[in-house]
């Protein structure tokens, strides 16, 4: 059984710039749920993503998007890069009508 | 809105000792709970998880139990080992369902 995996593992941008972090799901999972976390803090809702359609929204801008693809890996895209937008951003797979979420390792990004 | 705090932020224990970390949460609609381990430079690992119905749950080492009329569930490790080390996070679902509301986490140090 193949973990959730994410790339690329670091990303340094410029603010203004625009970034894409990838994502593939755990094998047997059709649910992605992104999250941000700030360091030294837990991680926060961004969206999640079913049937290649947005399925629920934290409170995030609308600069902060996503795509699911019929394999069910994903993106997270994010326009207009904001100093604060520096965290370790997450991807969790899951089952739908399961709870339990896996996450992988991260992405961590970087703006200067 | 919702909300999930977390006591204590740190925690120190010697190795064989018990440690005790403490959640509450705010919606009552809440039904499910996991507790996630981080390692430094890795996501969260789910290492146990509890559902409104059931009040105690044990794995080896670890527990987890519930008051659901206080809001109220917690982590009980036991014969803590140095590999225990990290940092621990409690959660609840969000109303819909979709998403995990975290704590801001709980630096564990088990020292030998």
């Amino acid at each position: 059984e193949t973990g959730v995996t994410q790339s690329p593992t670091h990303l340094i941008k410029t603010r203004g710039q625009q970034v894409t972090l990838r994502c593939s799901s755990q094998s047997g999972h059709n649910t992605v749920s992104w999250y941000q976390q700030a360091l030294g803090q837990g991680p926060q809702f961004i969206f999640q993503y079913y049937r290649e359609e947005e399925n629920g929204r934290g409170n995030f801008p609308p600069r902060f998007s996503g795509l699911q693809f019929p394999n069910y890996s994903s993106e997270l895209n994010v326009n207009a890069l904001e100093l604060d937008d520096s965290a370790l951003y997450l991807c969790a797979s899951s089952f739908r009508g399961q709870n339990e979420q896996y996450f992988g390792p991260g992405t961590r990004l970087t703006v200067t | 809105g919702e909300n999930v705090e977390q006591h204590p932020s740190t925690l120190s224990v010697q190795e064989g000792d018990s440690a005790v970390i403490k959640c509450t949460y705010s919606d009552s609609a809440s039904n499910y709970f996991p507790w996630y381990k981080q390692e430094l430079g890795k996501g969260p690992q789910l290492i146990i998880d509890i559902r409104s119905n059931v009040g105690e749950k044990k794995d080896q080492r670890i527990a987890v139990t519930l008051n659901k009329t206080a809001k109220h569930f917690s982590l009980h490790i036991t014969e803590t080992q140095p590999e225990d080390s990290a940092v621990y996070f409690c959660a609840a679902t969000n109303q819909a369902g979709t998403a995990l509301i975290f704590g801001k986490g709980t630096t564990l140090s088990v020292s030998s």
